[in-house]
């Protein structure tokens, strides 16, 4: 009964470092999204998949990359880590149009 | 620019009274809107969703209500208990293109007082 799964739970990078963050979901969900939360701004939007092998630009896009190689895995690219990428991750998944998200326990990332 | 508004970080209330957090958005395209309930490390749950279609939506201690001319929503619970100090999320998306993106406000920290 896993849902939504996110790897690693907590990171630390130095400025400059690269990682993925990988979601994985057993739901067989067609559409799925990455956010970030930070303190007073609500969760944003940064990519997200309406599909395997599809991918498009949300809210904040800009220093990140995402793939969607297969349904279940959404994994989101940090090329060249930056202070500001400093943030709490969250994916998300979603069956189809009319149903609400579900979202794995977050990713804690802090880039020094 | 905040589309979707949450305007008190904090609300504390006595344990069987009624909490009821407030949300507004500026976006009348929105047409479906949604409550998340989110845990310390943890992500958000969903709780409980309501159509622009619909003026309220109810789902056991849970109602949503929607005021489309105040561009403003609602949630009640009643009676709160203390599992539900949690931060709440008002969440709205504009369906009409088959864009399924959340907008998210930027939370209710939610106390129950035993």
């Amino acid at each position: 009964n896993a849902g939504v799964t996110q790897t690693p739970k907590f990171r630390v990078l130095k400025t400059g470092q690269s990682m993925t963050l990988l979601c994985a979901q057993d739901m067989n969900h067609e559409y799925m999204y990455w956010y970030r939360q930070d303190p007073g701004m609500g969760l944003r939007l940064i990519h997200y998949s309406v599909g395997e092998g599809t991918t498009a630009k949300g809210e904040v896009p800009d220093g990140y990359n995402v793939s969607r190689l297969k349904k279940q895995n959404f994994l989101l690219g940090l090329e060249s880590a930056a202070p500001s990428q400093t943030s709490v991750y969250f994916c998300a998944s979603q069956d189809r149009s009319n149903q609400p998200q579900h979202f794995g326990d977050g990713t804690r990332l802090s880039i020094l | 620019d905040q589309q979707v508004k949450q305007n008190s970080p904090s609300l504390s209330v006595q344990e069987g009274r009624i909490s009821i957090l407030n949300c507004d958005y500026t976006n009348s395209m929105f047409d479906y809107f949604l409550w998340y309930k989110k845990y310390p490390a943890e992500g958000p749950t969903f709780l409980i969703s309501i159509s622009s279609i619909k003026d309220k939506n109810e789902d056991g201690r849970f109602t949503v209500f929607l005021n489309k001319s105040a561009k403003h929503l609602s949630l009640h619970i009643v009676p709160s208990q203390p599992g539900d100090s949690a931060v709440y999320f008002c969440a709205a998306s504009d369906r009409g293109f088959g864009n399924e993106k959340l907008t998210f406000g930027t939370g209710t920290r939610l106390t129950i007082i035993p």
